[in-house]
């Protein structure tokens, strides 16, 4: 079964340094993946994904991550923190293939907290 | 409207108690999904619907978990005696594409969330 692993329940960066979440997923064939986040209080969001065009995908707010298949890889990464990143930060599968819905499987989630 | 709305935003129930949460997705979404959301856990898949179809229902963890979409737009999901194992945030999802369309993009509400006392 398809499944993620994000390391790291708890990432405190600085504001102005960069921002690395990382997230593996478990798959002989290489699924779509999708980063999301989640403000407080908020739905989730989509910050940017994976379909199998360029292994480097860019997103909203800054922010792109590196499909890298030799690794089952796909770290999200931002060069420069800011305040308002802040948030809860979602990885998340799907499985290539005809026939299934387009469910998405997430991981744990992180929590990023940006110091001033 | 402009985005996912459910309702109410929080519920509290006392064990064995009936309840229904309610989601409307954006109009014209044929898709539509429901996840829970365990403290400090990621969102957990529930069930599909594409239009009024239940194509998917895999994820509902018992029988007293029941969700309807009857007329293909605003969807229920009903849990009857509740326990406090189903405690959790209740999030919709809605999305354009059919079935199989997995890049498509979801829009989520901003959930529910149920407290079992």
């Amino acid at each position: 079964a398809q499944s993620v692993t994000q390391l790291g329940s708890h990432v405190s960066v600085s504001e102005g340094a960069l921002v690395l979440l990382r997230c593996n997923y478990s798959s002989s064939v290489p699924p779509y993946l999708f980063w999301y986040v989640q403000y407080p209080n908020q739905g989730l969001q989509l910050l940017l994904k994976y379909t199998s065009a360029a292994t480097l995908v860019k997103g909203i707010n800054g922010f792109e991550a590196e499909f890298k298949k030799s690794e089952t890889s796909f770290h999200l990464t931002k060069p420069s923190a800011h305040m308002s990143d802040a948030a809860e930060y979602f990885c998340a599968v799907t499985p290539r293939g005809g026939g299934a819905t387009n469910k998405l499987i997430f991981g744990t989630g992180t929590l990023l907290a940006v110091q001033p | 409207g402009a985005g996912v709305s459910q309702s109410p935003r929080y519920k509290v129930a006392k064990r064995g108690q009936d309840v229904a949460l309610r989601c409307d997705p954006i109009s014209g979404h044929v898709s539509l999904f429901w996840y829970q959301q365990a403290l400090g856990q990621g969102p957990e898949f529930l069930t599909y619907f594409q239009n009024e179809a239940q194509l998917d229902k895999s994820g509902l963890p018992s029988d007293r978990f029941f969700a309807e979409r009857p007329e293909g737009s605003v969807s229920t999901l009903k849990i009857q005696r509740t326990q406090q194992e189903d405690s959790a945030v209740y999030l919709c999802a809605s999305s354009l594409a059919q079935r199989g369309a997995t890049n498509e993009k979801l829009f989520f509400g901003s959930g529910t969330q149920l407290s079992v006392l």
